[in-house]
Parts: structure tokens; C-alpha cells; sequence
């Protein structure tokens, strides 16, 4: 079936530096994709989101990278900090779909 | 969490004992949704609802109910049929369904079972 899954369930950063959150997708129709940041305990907190006429998308410190034709998406952090630390999942879908697909999660750390 | 809020925080249930869990949101969304998250999993989509008086089952709705009377109401019961509910239970809302939107998500409830 189709899926979204992450290549690396854990990610140790020093503080300070970039972080780089990696995500495959293997549904072609998906055209829609948001990065979800989620503390321990918390909901998640929405971060980003690109659509899939864009390949690239910037915001405070993160930046969305889409490549389709290998169906990766990735998220990178900028100087990172420890309050970066979290759990990190990639969502996708498509127009008329009611449903987003989740994959597992990325645990970064921020190594002070 | 951006005008949604859950209720409780923690949940106890004991065994064979329906409880229902709260989500309300201020957003003036017209899709709701709940999911469930086990511990170091993403998350699993139960219920989810386009429009008041409406809603469908996920991918894993064996085990849990929902009404949707209300625009801003969306309460998720967990029965007794649901053998393993021990889990963070997320309600999230989007503006409307099916055309690409981004979901915002409540602060969750813990379920534990007695």
C-alpha cells in the first residue's frame, strides 16, 4: 500500500548546527506535504508545509525541500537549538483525500 | 494548539467501563478528526468528520464511537470493545476536508487502563 516513512528514527545534532530530517513518500498523487514538530506529551505543532508545484519552501529557521522525482521530501533546521529537540513527522495527501498519511517520526536531540 | 482543546489530560478506564473523551476547537473548522499515537509510533487515524451530523471511520475504528452534533464538538467514546486502548489519543481540525489542508492538533489525552 502506499506510505510515508522516514529514513532515520533518531537524530543527534550539536546545538548550533543545521539538522537535516529526511522523508520518502511512495504515493505519485500526492501532491500536498507538512512537517509536524511534537514535544514530549504535547500535540503536534505544524511547522511547514510545500505543495507540489514547489521544491523548495523557507520559513523561520526551517526550510522544505521537495524532490518528486525520487518521492523525498526533507526538512532542514538552522541553527539549531535545544528547544528544536522533538519528534518530527512528515504528513502527506492529495487534493480529495479527507486523510493525511503520517510517517513514524524523526527523534532529533540537541546535544547542548 | 492553536483554539483546540482536549479534555482530560489523563484518563483512567477500568476494564469493561466506556469513557469519552473531549475535543472542542474555536477555529470555525468544518473537519474534525481523532487519531491515535502509541508510544514511538505515528499517528493512526480512528474517526474523522467533514461537516456536523457526519463521519467516517478511519482505519482503525473497531472499538470507538463519535457523534459530531456540534460544529466546534467532536467526542470520541472509547468502549469496552476496544481491548487495548492504552494510548495518547489527538483530536485535530482542518477548515475543510479533502482539499489539501493542514490539520491542527489539540494537547492529547493520555488513556490508561486500570
Amino acid at each position: 500500500g502506499e506510505s510515508v516513512g522516514l529514513h532515520l528514527p533518531t537524530l543527534s545534532v550539536q546545538e548550533g548546527d543545521n539538522s537535516i530530517i529526511n522523508c520518502a513518500y511512495s504515493n505519485s498523487a500526492s501532491d500536498y506535504f507538512i512537517w509536524y514538530k511534537q514535544e514530549s506529551g504535547k500535540g503536534p505543532q505544524f511547522i511547514i508545509d510545500i505543495r507540489s508545484n514547489m521544491d523548495k519552501r523557507q520559513g523561520q529557521r526551517v526550510t522544505v525541500l521537495l524532490n518528486k522525482t525520487v518521492k523525498h521530501l526533507s526538512l532542514q533546521i538552522a541553527a539549531t537549538q535545544p528547544g528544536d529537540s522533538a519528534v518530527y513527522f512528515c504528513a502527506e495527501t492529495y487534493f480529495g483525500n479527507e486523510k493525511l498519511t503520517f510517517g513514524t517520526g524523526t527523534r532529533l536531540t540537541i546535544i547542548p | 494548539d492553536g483554539g483546540i482543546t482536549q479534555s482530560p489530560k489523563y484518563l483512567f478506564r477500568k476494564e469493561g467501563q466506556n469513557v469519552t473523551l473531549s475535543c472542542e476547537q474555536n477555529l470555525n473548522h468544518d473537519a474534525m478528526y481523532w487519531y491515535r499515537q502509541d508510544p514511538g509510533q505515528g499517528l493512526r487515524l480512528i474517526y474523522y468528520s467533514q461537516i456536523v451530523n457526519d463521519f467516517q471511520k478511519g482505519d482503525i475504528a473497531e472499538g470507538y464511537s463519535v457523534s459530531r452534533e456540534k460544529k466546534e464538538s467532536f467526542p470520541l467514546t472509547v468502549t469496552s470493545a476496544q481491548k487495548n486502548p492504552t494510548a495518547f489519543y489527538l483530536c485535530a481540525s482542518s477548515m475543510r476536508a479533502g482539499v489539501g489542508e493542514t490539520q491542527y492538533f489539540g494537547p492529547g489525552t493520555r488513556l490508561l487502563v486500570l
